[in-house]
């Protein structure tokens, strides 16, 4: 079955330093991903995506890296703010058929 | 554009009870979706519809109905709620667009007792 997962549950870093998020799926047909932050009470919050024709995509101080040969992707924060404190999942999308995968979040802590 | 939205906000129920969550969005989106997020754990999707007029189960759709009121609503109920139901449900809508993404309303909080 598909499955899309993070590598860890928790990542604690000081506020400037940049952070690296990781996640890895499983369907190698998969072609859409997204990168979620969803802060404490609220629903999750697009940040930044990707399609598979791309190795790189840059956004305002994020990066999603995707490397497909072994299925996994990265987000990168640079110059950590407190603000970015917030769970971060990757999905899987598939607009044309309706469907998504999500992982299971990983927690980031940013240290003042 | 209120976006998704989501009522309650909270609820409690008693096992046994019954309740309907609504969902509406005002993006004319095709695609909506109804998730429950356990403490500490990612979404697990219930059902999903993919347009107006159809709908699919997804990872967890036992003990949850879902009706596909028209194209802006999408309504999931708990016909007998258990304590094993208690969790945070958001719904979701998404367009048809090459890089559509998915928008989500801010969840609702159900306990049942």
């Amino acid at each position: 079955g598909e499955s899309v997962g993070l590598h860890l549950p928790t990542l604690s870093v000081q506020e400037g330093d940049n952070s690296i998020i990781n996640c890895a799926y499983s369907n190698s047909a998969s072609d859409y991903f997204i990168w979620y932050k969803q802060e404490s009470g609220k629903g999750p919050q697009f940040i930044i995506d990707i399609r598979s024709n791309m190795d790189k995509r840059q956004g305002q101080r994020v990066t999603v890296l995707l490397n497909k040969t072994v299925k996994h992707l990265s987000l990168q924060i640079a110059a950590t703010q407190p603000g970015d404190s917030a769970v971060y999942f990757c999905a899987e999308i598939a607009p044309w058929a309706g469907k998504s995968t999500f992982g299971d979040g990983t927690t980031l802590t940013v240290k003042p | 554009n209120a976006g998704v939205t989501q009522t309650p906000k909270f609820q409690v129920l008693k096992t046994g009870q019954s309740m309907t969550l609504q969902c509406a969005q005002d993006m004319n989106h095709n695609s909506m979706y109804w998730y429950r997020q356990d403490p500490g754990m990612g979404l697990r999707l219930i059902y999903y519809s993919a347009s107006e007029g159809t709908t699919d189960k997804g990872e967890v759709p036992n003990g949850y109905n879902v009706s596909r009121l028209n194209k802006r609503e999408f309504s999931l109920r708990l016909e007998s709620a258990a304590p094993s139901q208690t969790s945070v449900y958001f719904c979701a809508s998404m367009g048809r667009g090459r890089m559509d993404t998915q928008y989500f309303g801010p969840g609702t909080r159900l306990t049942v007792l």
